[in-house]
């Protein structure tokens, strides 16, 4: 399995506070994806990175930053949580010669 | 634009019995296709994938063939196992603006009873 974790895998905050989700890896991977999972709507990509201090934007990423300073770590922020933003939000990472992506084991986001 | 669509669930069937789930695609370029699976309460595991035109994908059983000329990569697998209950998504990635972007559908939920 590739080494790739979520820290915290619970959070419940309140609206409009600042919320941080880490995606950490073991595997020297090039490209890192964030995804949020919600019923109805599948996986949506909010941010990817295809390398150090190179990041975009995918289909829903209003209210979402991210930055990556390490190969290794991948962090989402959310500067003001809203209750839309209650979701499980997934990383994953891909090594672009093989193309699949490894996911991560998930973060369940409450924002009340 | 690049789009995935499959069935919706959920796909209720019985042990061993025949499983099909339809995915078409609409892509730019020439995209790589995937088949994932996730288990309650876990991330998605990589099921099978195909690269190009007329490749098969297999793996535990599951099979799925990457069709250019329909645009499809449907899921089979000849006889479910209740262990197979878990939902399904099928994928590509294509090569845009130099850089690898994933499109998930929105994913299919297989129920098998004993």
């Amino acid at each position: 399995d590739a080494g790739i974790t979520q820290s915290p895998r619970h959070k419940v905050t309140e609206t409009g506070t600042p919320v941080t989700l880490r995606c950490h890896q073991t595997e020297n991977h090039r490209y890192m994806y964030w995804y949020r999972q919600d019923p109805g709507h599948g996986l949506r990509l909010i941010h990817y990175s295809y390398g150090v201090k190179d990041t975009d934007k995918g289909e829903v990423s209003d209210g979402y930053s991210v930055s990556r300073s390490k190969t290794e770590d991948f962090l989402l922020t959310l500067e003001s949580a809203t209750s839309s933003q209650t979701s499980v939000y997934f990383c994953a990472i891909s090594d672009i010669r093989a193309y699949e992506q490894y996911f991560g084991p998930g973060t369940r986001l409450t924002v009340t | 634009g690049n789009s995935v669509t499959q069935m919706e669930g959920p796909v209720t069937l019985s042990e061993e019995a025949f499983l099909t789930i339809n995915c078409t695609y609409t892509a730019t370029g020439y995209p790589s296709l995937f088949w994932y699976v996730q288990y309650p309460g876990e991330g998605l595991q990589l099921l099978l994938k195909a690269t190009k035109a007329d490749d098969k994908g297999s793996n535990k059983g599951f099979e799925a063939t990457y069709r250019k000329e329909t645009t499809s990569f449907h899921l089979e697998k000849g006889s479910v196992q209740v262990s197979d209950s878990a939902v399904y998504f099928c994928a590509h990635t294509t090569l845009t603006g130099g850089s690898y972007i994933p499109t998930f559908g929105r994913g299919t939920s297989l129920i098998v009873h004993p």
